[in-house]
């Protein structure tokens, strides 16, 4: 078990929808990071937020958004769902800096009919 | 400049061979190199990992060897168990306060009993 708690597990919507994705991070862990896996992109880097303010931004649509509140858990909102957004979305976190090292959630898997 | 290729897609071993899954990189500023394991249904799980000032790392049965003039570095594990069984990542990072990860396409790896 990492300690980073991601809900839902499993989401089915439809297109055009909209959907938030959480994530609570391990204890003391400061920053927070989004991937999406799919078959055809394979890991690919999101978002990573630091306590509370925007870090890196990757490959992420303008449809989708996140956030890291006060308390340190964060969420990813995706809207007008499209069937390719079908995929896991992995939540990370880590803490000290420079260590490299990050944790993974059991992710978060969206599909959209 | 960004991508890391994976090499091989999959691959099969007998319990107790050697395992070498390989990664090359094209981006010199890239100093982290972490290898994920992944288990169906679960996040990856960081396994071990590698900076550039070393040529090899070793932890337990799973070493990393890193080969910084030929931009490729390798995961061999060492008297491969069933339960090695799973689809392995390579990574690569910039250390810039932020652990954006570019990560290989995957290799899925069977040991066979």
């Amino acid at each position: 078990d990492s300690g980073v708690t991601q809900t839902p597990k499993h989401l089915i919507t439809a297109t055009g929808q909209r959907v938030t994705l959480r994530c609570s991070p391990r204890s003391g862990d400061l920053s927070v990071y989004w991937y999406q896996q799919s078959l055809d992109q394979g890991l690919q880097f999101l978002i990573q937020y630091y306590n509370g303010e925007e870090r890196a931004k990757g490959n992420i649509l303008e449809r989708f958004s996140a956030q890291q509140f006060p308390d340190l858990h964060s969420e990813l909102n995706l809207s007008s769902l499209e069937l390719g957004d079908s995929a896991l979305y992995f939540c990370a976190s880590s803490g000290t800096a420079g260590t490299g090292k990050i944790y993974f959630g059991e992710g978060s898997w969206l599909t959209v009919v | 400049q960004q991508q890391v290729k994976q090499s091989p897609q999959s691959l099969i071993v007998q319990k107790g061979g050697i395992s070498i899954i390989n990664c090359a990189y094209e981006n010199t500023a890239f100093d982290y190199f972490p290898w994920y394991q992944q288990f169906p249904g679960k996040g990856p799980a960081l396994l071990i990992a590698i900076r550039p000032d070393v040529s090899e790392k070793k932890e337990g049965r799973f070493t990393i060897s890193f080969n910084k003039s030929a931009k490729q570095f390798s995961l061999h594990i060492m008297d491969s168990q069933p339960g090695d069984s799973a689809t392995y990542f390579c990574a690569a990072s910039k250390n810039s306060g932020t652990y954006k990860y570019i990560f290989g396409t995957g290799t899925r790896l069977k040991v066979l009993a």
